[in-house]
């Protein structure tokens, strides 16, 4: 399977505990996206990578967060000091260089994320 | 005012029933997602436009840049079409996406 892959699932953890998740996107593409869903809302946008460049971050995102993507193929999401209010659904998502003629993100399945 | 606005929020059909999904968004944009979401599993995406309109089998998708507007046809609907639907416009020429909050279909037999 070649799609986006993200690692683990699922994790729980204790608040104050550090996390860090895994996405590996399609391996042509270049770009790659950080979002953040609670149950029954949308995705909300965190962050967004151009090859190994941080393009833009949400102002969602509080200094406990991280992202990398240190060679432009997998990336990492940190939460530090994880609260309560962290429990989502983490996506991350991929697509071709920009200005592709027939661009489509790929979603990963996510990390299901629970504080206690 | 959230800058992505579908309607409905919710949607019940009976099967064979035409739907029609609406986004308007408030921003520019130079492209936009229609995305479908299944209860419990991953986002697939259906279709980018920027332009125009798109058919992939049942799934109609339009758009009027000028109105600000899209939205999303499904024909003969079916059981198997219940999900969210996700409207997701890249903000200008940024890769930045803003989402809806998403119309969640239920298409009963």
């Amino acid at each position: 399977d070649t799609g986006v892959s993200q690692d683990p699932r699922h994790k729980i953890t204790k608040r104050g505990q550090n996390v860090t998740f895994r996405c590996d996107p399609i391996s042509e593409h270049n770009r790659l996206y950080w979002y953040r869903q609670t149950l029954g809302q949308g995705p909300e946008f965190l962050t967004y990578f151009q090859n190994e460049a941080q393009l833009e971050k949400s102002r969602l995102l509080s200094d406990r967060f991280s992202a990398e993507r240190p060679k432009g193929s997998f990336s990492t999401l940190e939460i530090q000091r994880t609260e309560q209010g962290d429990s989502a659904m983490y996506l991350c998502a991929s697509s071709p260089t920009w200005g592709a003629t027939n661009e489509k993100l790929f979603f990963g399945s996510g990390t299901q994320l629970s504080v206690l | 005012k959230n800058e992505v606005e579908q309607s409905p929020q919710n949607l019940t059909a009976q099967e064979g029933e035409f739907i029609t999904i609406n986004c308007s968004y408030s921003v520019g944009i130079s492209a936009l997602h229609w995305l479908q979401q299944h209860p419990g599993g991953g986002i697939v995406s259906l279709f980018m436009l920027s332009s125009g309109k798109k058919k992939h089998g049942r799934l109609i998708a339009t758009i009027n840049i000028q109105e600000k507007h899209s939205s999303l046809h499904i024909t003969a609907s079916h059981p198997r079409d219940s999900a969210v639907y996700i409207c997701a416009v890249h903000s200008g020429n940024t890769g930045k996406l803003i989402f809806g909050q998403g119309t969640t279909l239920q298409v009963k037999p």
